[in-house]
């Protein structure tokens, strides 16, 4: 079965950087675009962008261009999210989330990660 | 930007009753719309896709409608499991991003 597993939750100081990463298994990992999705503490999902791992080429939201690199490695089925100079706002819970989608995004998600959360705090 | 609207953002409700939420866009979507339900400290799951399409696994009571701009998640006799907040999401447009609804909670009446 599909399972994705992220790392532990951070703490990180205004202005740093964070770097998340999501192991997945039980599926060809080159085969699907893998997503980042944020939740803010008791807000709604935002979507931060992909990869397609099969390449690496990536889309990000404009809203974080400039702050996010998005990285996947083939060999250990794994993707990373960094986000740079990290605000008060950005503290939330950051979730991979696959694309069902066979060698092509079909834009919605059909497995996720358990969730890693940022706290961003001087 | 696809900015997508649901309503009610809360829905009180009691186990049986027959629910809908909606969902509208800003401009179209075609049929490019997928609904998840979140459950408190746990991530979301996939419900609906293509607007109307049932996820693997999904019970049946669970139906989704529209195209366009107007979208519809129906359940139609209310579970105790389904007490939850559900997201749509439109996968029409990546730019400026992939986009979410508010969320509609559902709770216990």
């Amino acid at each position: 079965q599909v399972e994705l597993v992220q790392s532990g939750a951070e703490v990180n100081k205004p202005g740093a950087a964070v770097k998340v990463s999501c192991q997945a298994s039980g599926y060809n990992f080159s085969d699907h675009y893998m997503n980042w999705v944020r939740q803010a503490p008791g807000q709604g999902l935002e979507w931060m962008g992909w990869i397609n791992p099969n390449g690496g080429g990536t889309t990000y939201a404009q809203k974080f261009e400039g702050r996010i690199t998005v990285t996947s490695d083939t060999s250990i089925n794994a993707v990373y999210l960094e986000l740079r100079n990290l605000r008060s706002d950005d503290t939330a819970v950051y979730y991979c989330a696959r694309d069902p989608g066979q060698l092509a995004a079909l834009s919605h998600f059909d497995a996720w990660g358990q969730g890693t959360w940022v706290t961003v705090s001087s | 930007d696809i900015h997508l609207t649901q309503s009610p953002s809360t829905l009180s409700a009691s186990v049986g009753d027959r629910v809908t939420i909606t969902c509208r866009a800003s401009q179209s979507v075609s049929k490019c719309l997928a609904w998840y339900q979140q459950k408190p400290g746990r991530a979301p799951n996939l419900l609906i896709y293509k607007a109307s399409t049932l996820h693997t696994g999904v019970p049946s009571r669970f139906s989704g409608s529209g195209s366009g701009t107007e979208f519809t998640l129906t359940i139609s006799s209310l579970q105790p499991d389904d007490f939850a907040t559900y997201y749509c999401q439109q996968c029409e447009s990546f730019y400026p991003g992939l986009t979410f609804g508010g969320g509609t909670r559902v709770e216990i009446k």
